[in-house]
């Protein structure tokens, strides 16, 4: 069975700083998608960065990069220059390949980013 | 373009009455997803569609959930009866059909609470 654990409640960071909240996966799928949302305080669901297990390089977008690390089953999300707007919820999700279409998520990290 | 589109986005009802949730997924889409996010349990897959076909529904708590899919562009999540557990945030999601778009777009949730 598939399963996503992230093992931090909570987190601070300072704004302008880097912050790395980790995210580590269980599946014995030869073919996964690892996936980062972001839910704010008002409480949708934002799409973040995506990674497929069998992409060579770790997936960037714009101050998001995912440190994806297959012998290891982590997939650990890097925020680089925090904001303040960038206090939310962070929940790691994955899928299986193909054409399935189930997302389990993990439990979510909050993230609070200090002035 | 518009995104995913539910209502209402409060529900507050009575223990026993019958509640429907209405879902627009964005056009174009051809797969929608129900989840449900709770406190205890995070976020949890309900069922899911495919070209309007339920393909997946072994999330669905018990009898009282059901959801239909009658056009690309509307469905619905019907709880009868509804009971206090049934309390929490119900989102309904969409995701093309192209290759290589992975990510799952969230609508805004529907609160609810059951008295």
């Amino acid at each position: 069975a598939q399963k996503i654990t992230q093992t931090q409640p909570g987190m601070f960071v300072q704004e302008k700083e880097a912050v790395t909240l980790d995210c580590t996966y269980d599946t014995s799928d030869p073919s996964y998608g690892l996936f980062w949302y972001k839910q704010p305080s008002s409480g949708e669901m934002i799409f973040l960065i995506y990674q497929g297990s069998y992409d060579q390089q770790n997936a960037t977008e714009g101050r998001y990069s995912l440190n994806f690390q297959k012998a290891r089953k982590s997939a650990n999300l890097v925020i680089s220059a925090s904001q303040l707007g960038d206090s939310a919820m962070y929940f790691c999700a994955m899928n299986k390949g193909g054409a399935t279409n189930k997302l389990i998520f993990g439990t979510g990290t909050l993230l609070a980013v200090q002035p | 373009d518009a995104g995913v589109i539910q209502s209402p986005r409060h529900e507050v009802t009575e223990m026993g009455q019958e509640v429907t949730l209405r879902c627009k997924p964005i056009s174009g889409h051809n797969s929608l997803f129900w989840y449900r996010q709770t406190m205890m349990r995070g976020l949890e897959l309900l069922i899911y569609f495919n070209n309007n076909v339920p393909i997946d529904d072994s999330g669905m708590p018990e009898d009282r959930f059901s959801a239909k899919m009658p056009n690309a562009s509307f469905s619905t999540l019907k709880i009868q009866p509804s009971e206090p557990r049934d309390s929490a945030v119900y989102f309904c999601a969409s995701r093309p059909g192209l290759a290589g778009v992975y990510e799952q777009f969230f609508g805004p949730g529907t609160r609810l609470t059951v008295l």
